[in-house]
């Protein structure tokens, strides 16, 4: 199975503080058909995981701009630009390129 | 709108069969590119990938447990199911089902509340 690898796994942020997730992949999560199936997922305490970012980098309906994905092959990273207290919860990557469908350990972000 | 809920039975006991439901409004699973996953989280834990079953009927499972899952579609009901055999204590978790859309290439975009399950004697 794909081992996905989320650093740090506690991130520490100010209101309006930028923050980044790392996700490494033990595989190439590159697609015979082009697509790097990588997602990302905020999951808020005590609320049920949502789509923020499908395909590294495209955003999910409704996430705001804040929001951006970007990487290739086995690394992959998640930026907040501009946290707000609504962001708070735990991140996940989750990679759907190999099977079985793998998750990261998950970030959790938490107010300084 | 999108809905997806979960039912189970709360609690049973080791080497009994759980059963899940998951009922959802807003999309048909008998449209092209549409497909259910059931995923669950252990009390503090991660997400683990439980199966998927697409609009064709076509079924995936997580190797892991495969031997012990059985996943299915009640199109016209607007229902999937989860079935997973001889549970023990390390099945205590919370179980979600997603939708699965192929526009969000095969994302889990909308996700239930989730239902916990206590497997204990």
């Amino acid at each position: 199975d794909v081992v996905l690898t989320q650093t740090p796994p506690t991130s520490s942020a100010t209101i309006g503080q930028s923050v980044s997730i790392s996700c490494r992949s033990s595989q190439s999560l590159l697609d015979s058909d082009g697509n790097t199936y990588l997602y990302w997922y905020l999951q808020r305490p005590s609320q049920s995981p949502q789509l923020l970012i499908y395909l590294v980098s495209k955003l999910g309906s409704g996430v705001p701009n804040r929001f951006s994905g970007s990487g290739s092959g086995t690394d992959f990273t998640l930026k907040i630009s501009g946290v707000e207290a609504e962001d708070l919860g735990v991140y996940y990557c989750v990679q759907g390129t190999h099977d079985p469908r793998t998750f990261g350990g998950g970030t959790k972000l938490e107010l300084k | 709108q999108v809905t997806l809920k979960e039912s189970g039975p709360g609690i049973l006991q080791p080497s009994q069969t759980l059963s899940l439901t998951c009922t959802f409004s807003g999309f048909s699973l008998s449209t092209y590119g549409m497909g259910v996953g059931w995923i669950r989280q252990p009390s503090g834990k991660g997400l683990e990938w439980l199966a998927n079953i697409w609009w064709d009927d076509d079924k995936y499972y997580n190797p892991s447990l495969k031997n012990r899952l059985t996943i299915s579609k009640d199109t016209s009901n607007n229902q999937a199911f989860l079935k997973i055999t001889n549970v023990d204590t390390a099945d205590t978790a919370t179980y979600y089902c997603a939708r699965i859309a192929s526009y969000v290439y095969y994302g889990f975009d909308y996700w239930g509340q989730g239902v916990m399950v206590t497997v204990s004697s």
